[in-house]
Order: structure tokens, then C-alpha cells, then sequence
């Protein structure tokens, strides 16, 4: 069963780095699969935030582009988050997971399953 | 990018059937996949592709797509279905980007 666990400060100064990492077990990232970050300020929706393939090819929201880096340390089974220059707007839960993508009779399909319980980050002074 | 446009909030009596939809151009291009959210909970996958449910997920949740719409129908909803619901698919630019639903908040009455 492969199970995701966010970890990370829970407050970052603004203008300051976000770091947070995604733990993986019970399958090997370098096996496969993509890999993907998603959050959700409070009272808010989800936003995606990018993706990691296991090669570490990386794929950003294009409104986030600037500030993110997304990276996998096939090692330590884990792959990492990094948001620069974070301001308030940042605060967020931020969500780790496996994004599962397959073609079935010519036709793409991809789901995020499954997701880590999540990490509140708060952005303050 | 694409926008997945979702009614806010939408209200079912016990045991009855609700439609949840989710509009997009990118859904002309990619089936949705469904997530069910209750509070402080992380989101839970309930449907994907043109309508494949997880292990565990009750055959009550069933999707469906036509046009840039996408729909998710619970039959006999119970009150543990109460929840926040969001769909998800690709954007439409084909860039591997993603993009979320605006949330849809479900009542059972």
C-alpha cells in the first residue's frame, strides 16, 4: 500500500523559501510514476502546483513558474518542494501525490491517488 | 491555462440522487477525474477516466462525460457522502499541466 507524508515547517517568513518534503512508502519512486504537489489555502480549492517524473523531468503552474522547483531524491524515496519569496497568499495546506497516468484504447487518463493527510503552512512575520 | 467551472454548493435529500458537473474546455480533450474532501481531511479519489471507481469506493459514485462536461452522480446518497467534492483533469494546452474544479459543497438533507 503506498502511503505519502508531508513534512516541513509549519511557518515561513514572508519573503523567505517554503521547503517541504514527501516521503514515500511502500513503492520505489524509481520504479516509476509522476509525482505532484497540490494546495489549498484555507476555505479555498485545490490549486496544482507542479509535478516530478521519477527521471526528474519537472512540470510547473504556469502562475507559480517563477517561484517553484520541484525535485526527487530517488535515495531517500522522497521528492521535495521549494516556493521562493512566499507571501501571505501562500499560506496554504499543502498536499503531496502520486499522479497515475495511463492510456487506455487510445485514450490518456491520469488521477492523483493516493494523497498525503497534508502540512498547514503559515506565512507571517 | 483552463478553467473547471463547478456549482458552489448543490443539496440531496437521503437516499436520493444528486448530479454534480464540472464545465471546461479541456474536457473536450480529457475525461475528469473526482475527488470527495470532508474537513480537515485530504481529498480522496472516488472516480477516474470515463467512470472507473478505486477499491473501496461504493458503487453509488459514477461519473460521466459529453462535451466540456463532466459529471459526477451519487445514487442513494448517504449522510457520510456529505463532502466537498472537485474535479481535475489535464489542461488544455497539452503541456502536462493540471488544473482543479472551483469545489462543489454537498448537502444531504
Amino acid at each position: 500500500q503506498v502511503q505519502l507524508q508531508e513534512s516541513g515547517p509549519g511557518l515561513v517568513k514572508p519573503s523567505e523559501t517554503l521547503s517541504l518534503t514527501c516521503a514515500v512508502s511502500g513503492y520505489s519512486i524509481s520504479s516509476g510514476y509522476y509525482w505532484g504537489w497540490i494546495r489549498q489555502p484555507p476555505g479555498k480549492g485545490l490549486e496544482w502546483i507542479g509535478s516530478i517524473y521519477h527521471s526528474g523531468s519537472t512540470y510547473y503552474n504556469p502562475s507559480l513558474k517563477s517561484r517553484v522547483t520541484i525535485s526527487v531524491d530517488t535515495s531517500k524515496n522522497q521528492f521535495s518542494l521549494k516556493l521562493s519569496s512566499v507571501t501571505a497568499a501562500d499560506t496554504a495546506v499543502y498536499y503531496c501525490a502520486r499522479l497515475c497516468i495511463t492510456m487506455v484504447r487510445g485514450v490518456l487518463l491520469n488521477w492523483f491517488d493516493p494523497w498525503g493527510q497534508g502540512t498547514l503552512v503559515t506565512v507571517s512575520s | 491555462s483552463s478553467e473547471l467551472t463547478q456549482d458552489p454548493a448543490v443539496s440531496v435529500a437521503l437516499g436520493q440522487t444528486v448530479r454534480i458537473t464540472c464545465q471546461g474546455d479541456s474536457l473536450r480533450s480529457y475525461y475528469a477525474s473526482w475527488y470527495q474532501q470532508k474537513p480537515g481531511q485530504a481529498p480522496v479519489l472516488v472516480i477516474y477516466g470515463k467512470n472507473n471507481r478505486p477499491s473501496g469506493i461504493p458503487d453509488r459514485f459514477s461519473g460521466s462525460s459529453s462535451g466540456n462536461t463532466a459529471s459526477l452522480t451519487i445514487t442513494g446518497a448517504q449522510a457520510e457522502d456529505e463532502a466537498d467534492y472537485y474535479c481535475n483533469s489535464r489542461d488544455s494546452s497539452g503541456n502536462h499541466h493540471y488544473v482543479f474544479g472551483t469545489g462543489t459543497k454537498v448537502t444531504v438533507l
